[in-house]
């Protein structure tokens, strides 16, 4: 059974740092890209960022781009979200999320299984 | 960057309607868009991906279809476990980005 666990998310003051993990189990962790997805309280599904299954295609959302930095580690088996320069409207729900394919080039993609979620709140 | 649009943002069906939501893209993107579904308080499943392939175990009365920059989601027979919000996103491969639209929620007539 494919299992995606968040954590790592807290309350936060602004223009602190911090770091989300996903551990991954049930399906083979290096052949498949990642993800994070956020949710702000009662608003729409964002895309983050998102790696390839060698960490060699990596991609970010204007919003987050230069204060977020994602990662992974395959012999852990886990996904990482660095997110420094923290800013209210950063304030979500944060998703880890499995894409059905390695890597973003040559093909259509979807995330077909997702965690429960971290809550990230950044207020002073 | 790729904006996406979706109409209509919400709608009122009733069960054993047949529904269907529209996901626009600002420019071509082929076929490289999927559909999801989200309950509250739930994460988002998802439902079609490459425009119009049935994620495995999503019933049948699903189906996408479109390419370019018009795609549709329908549902032949709506039900009951069918009420939710749903998300069109796309994929643009470099730099990698995944847009989500902005969302259309369905709801019971």
């Amino acid at each position: 059974e494919v299992q995606l666990v968040e954590s790592g998310g807290g309350l936060v003051q602004p223009g602190r740092s911090l770091r989300l993990s996903c551990a991954a189990s049930g399906f083979t962790f290096d052949d498949y890209a990642m993800h994070w997805v956020r949710q702000a309280p009662g608003k729409g599904l964002e895309w983050v960022s998102g790696i390839s299954w060698n960490s060699g295609s990596i991609g970010y959302a204007d919003s987050v781009k230069g204060r977020f930095t994602i990662s992974r580690d395959n012999a852990k088996n886990s996904l990482y979200l660095q997110m420094n320069s923290l800013r209210a409207e950063d304030t979500a729900l944060y998703y880890c999320a499995k894409d059905i394919r390695g890597g973003f080039s040559g093909g259509s993609s979807g995330f077909d299984y997702w965690g429960q979620g971290t809550l990230v709140t950044v207020s002073s | 960057d790729i904006q996406l649009t979706q109409s209509p943002s919400f709608l009122s069906a009733s069960v054993g309607d047949r529904v269907t939501i529209t996901c626009r893209a600002s420019q071509g993107i082929s076929s490289y868009l999927a559909w999801y579904q989200q309950k509250p308080g739930k994460a988002p499943k998802l439902l079609i991906y490459a425009a119009s392939t049935l994620q495995s175990g999503v019933p049948s009365r699903f189906s996408g279809s479109g390419s370019g920059t018009e795609f549709t989601l329908t549902i032949s027979s709506l039900q009951p476990e069918d009420f939710a919000t749903y998300y069109c996103q796309q994929l643009n491969s470099y730099p990698p980005l995944f847009t989500f639209g902005p969302g259309t929620k369905v709801d019971i007539k």
